[in-house]
């Protein structure tokens, strides 16, 4: 089953018009959540990273936040430049070692 | 350091052949990762390496797939008998050793695109 799922699948917004992102995991033993930015046919750019429930990061627009099943990340007033596929990964024990785990992503448009 | 860097970019191969991809880490970083990503998809973690060893290797996808970091720095990653199923974004990534028990993020680079014809 998967242990990381982010919703929605793709988000269309209007400039400025601010909304959520959602990562959701069923990992026990969180060694670290992150979150990555993707541009099309590039490599995934990091943004945050999230170690333990109520912890927050803020960068410009973007926050991420953290609670024991799930982390948000809110983009406020987005502008057409934060049109991306974001990306969100956990770091948890898997079979004897610390795999990393990728959601399948957000693709986020922000139309002008 | 400019980051991490991955060559070639772009790779066109027949089914059949073999192909090596290679990867530069930020120099600092003693961890490397590999993973795969097809459209759609997040990156599908295959193996990674602390300095020159290999610490996970179970999830290569078959045992065409190998990865080497003889001197870890640079590392190889080695498909062989190429099939169109391994058409994909090959990434690789690396980070720094993880301290007090948590793993810090990991940076990556543009990614290797193969195309098995």
């Amino acid at each position: 089953e998967d242990q990381v799922t982010q919703s929605p699948e793709a988000l269309r917004l209007q400039e400025g018009e601010s909304s959520s992102l959602n990562c959701s995991y069923t990992v026990s033993g969180l060694r670290g959540l992150f979150w990555y930015r993707q541009d099309p046919g590039k490599g995934p750019e990091f943004l945050f990273t999230l170690y333990s429930a109520g912890e927050e990061k803020e960068k410009e627009r973007l926050k991420a936040t953290l609670t024991k099943k799930e982390s948000f990340l809110h983009i406020t007033a987005p502008k057409p430049e934060d049109s991306a596929t974001y990306l969100c990964a956990v770091q948890a024990p898997s079979g004897g070692s610390y795999i990393p785990t990728f959601g399948r992503g957000t693709s986020l448009i922000v139309h002008p | 350091d400019t980051g991490v860097s991955q060559n070639p970019r772009h790779k066109i191969t027949k089914r059949g052949q073999n192909v090596t991809f290679r990867c530069d880490p930020i120099s600092e970083h003693n961890r490397l990762y590999w993973y795969r990503q097809t459209l759609g998809q997040g990156p599908e973690f295959l193996t990674y390496f602390q300095n020159e060893a290999q610490l996970e290797k179970s999830r290569l996808l078959s045992d065409r797939f190998s990865a080497e970091r003889p001197k870890g720095s640079f590392s190889t990653l080695e498909i062989q008998r190429t099939e169109q199923g391994d058409s994909a974004m090959y990434l690789c990534a690396s980070s720094s050793t993880f301290t007090s028990g948590v793993y810090n993020e990991q940076f990556f680079g543009p990614g290797t695109r193969l195309t098995v014809l």
